[in-house]
């Protein structure tokens, strides 16, 4: 099956730094890559994806980049706010196998320290 | 638009004992999940449920039975507790119909705990 592994687990920046995930995947068919966010005591929720056939993804301040040779993809937060701070999940999907799942990473802890 | 609801928020079990963790969604998803969120351990999923009438076991099914009551509600029983499935559980629902986007609506959660 796939296995997901995301680094760092703890991450601290200063409000204004840029910040950067790290995920890798080991299923050379996942096509469908999520980011999730999930704020302290509260549900994950999805902040941006990606499909197989694109490399990048921009929405305002964050962006994702996908290396299918290399099989890995990283989540870019910019300009960082205090707001940002929560844990971030990766995932991987082959959704195109039929199957439903998600593979996620065990997550980062993302600190913006004022 | 409720979303993704789950019941009940909070719960203690002592050991031996059972319980069923409800979940339903008002989205007309047809695919519904169960995952376990542990310290330091991601998202595990417990049981899928990818159209009604069908389930599938996940990554950690052992210990729980799950049943896809109809379309919108999907259940997870533990059958005899055990302090090890003390946890953080969430549903979540997604549509199948969008090919190849899998995005997954969470729940939001709850926190049990076996003593």
């Amino acid at each position: 099956g796939e296995n997901v592994e995301q680094h760092p687990s703890t991450l601290s920046v200063q409000e204004g730094d840029s910040a950067v995930i790290k995920c890798t995947y080991s299923d050379s068919a996942s096509n469908y890559f999520p980011w999730y966010k999930q704020e302290l005591g509260k549900r994950p929720q999805l902040i941006i994806d990606i499909r197989s056939n694109v490399g990048e993804k921009k929405d305002q301040r964050i962006a994702v980049t996908l290396n299918k040779t290399a099989k890995h993809f990283s989540l870019h937060i910019t300009e960082t706010q205090p707001e940002d701070s929560a844990v971030y999940f990766c995932a991987a999907s082959n959704s195109g196998a039929g199957s439903y799942q998600l593979t996620f990473g065990k997550g980062t802890k993302l600190s913006v320290i004022p | 638009n409720a979303g993704v609801t789950q019941t009940p928020k909070f719960q203690v079990l002592k050991t031996g004992q059972s319980m069923t963790l409800q979940c339903a969604q008002d989205m007309n998803h047809n695919s519904m999940y169960w995952y376990r969120q542990d310290p330091g351990m991601g998202l595990r999923l417990i049981y899928y449920s990818a159209s009604e009438g069908t389930t599938d076991k996940g990554e950690v099914p052992n210990g729980y039975n799950v049943s896809r009551l109809n379309k919108r509600e999907f259940s997870l029983r533990l059958e005899s507790a055990a302090p090890s499935q003390t946890s953080v559980y969430f549903c979540a629902s997604s549509d199948r119909r969008l090919a190849l986007r899998n995005e997954q609506f969470f729940g939001p959660g709850t926190r049990l705990t076996v003593l």
